[in-house]
């Protein structure tokens, strides 16, 4: 399967604690997003990478958040200090360029305790 | 990037045509129509996009008006599987904004 992959699909922690999710994005695709839905809400944009640098950041995305992409490959979105609205699923997708489709992952589901 | 207007729900009998509307009555010149599903658990796929002239692939058809303020988006012969929340969304530069979306139901 050449798609986007997540990992873990599903991540349970305690209030508090640090956690990391991987995407791997289809090999070639040199933009990489990062976007946050909650229960019976539409996915929300989060973040943009094209190779290694991150262009854009949403206010959505506290001092809490970082993400990365080294080497303009995979990228991580580590969440610091989680609270109870932190849970969501973080969906991934890629695209070649801009105005190309961008094919999502199936995502990272994140409950906080 | 321009917003949308999609009804919240619809039906559909299986083996018939869906035709989903969309209004995006403030789309600029630039600016891409792209539509998207997403079935429960799964990461939002992506379906179809167009700019101007009407688009088909193997999944739909899209069919943008000639001024470019409203689409629909065309499933052929809809299964049970096509049962979904289906997003048109208005493109400018590289942030999608989902709305609500229509969620569609296919019935046997």
């Amino acid at each position: 399967d050449t798609g986007v992959s997540q990992n873990p699909r599903h991540k349970i922690t305690k209030r508090g604690q640090n956690v990391t999710f991987r995407c791997d994005p289809i090999s070639e695709h040199n933009r990489l997003y990062w976007y946050r839905q909650t229960l019976g809400q539409g996915p929300e944009f989060l973040t943009y990478f094209q190779n290694e640098a991150q262009l854009e950041k949403s206010r959505l995305l506290s001092d809490r958040f970082s993400a990365e992409r080294p080497k303009g490959s995979f990228s991580t979105l580590e969440i610091q200090r989680t609270e109870q609205g932190d849970s969501a699923m973080y969906l991934c997708a890629s695209s070649l360029q801009d105005h190309q489709p961008q094919h999502f992952g199936d995502g990272t589901r994140l409950s906080i305790l | 990037d321009a917003k949308t207007t999609q009804p919240p729900s619809m039906d559909c009998a299986e083996g018939r045509a869906a035709n989903l509307p969309c209004n995006h009555s403030t789309i600029s010149g630039n600016e891409y129509v792209y539509w998207y599903r997403q079935i429960h658990s799964q990461g939002p796929q992506y379906i179809i996009h167009g700019l101007k002239n009407n688009e088909t692939n193997e999944m739909a058809s899209l069919i943008i008006t000639e001024d470019r303020k409203s689409s629909t988006l065309i499933l052929p012969h809809a299964t049970l599987r096509d049962t979904a929340v289906y997003y048109c969304i208005v493109l400018g530069d590289y942030k999608l904004s989902f709305g609500a979306g229509t969620t569609v139901t296919v019935r046997a």
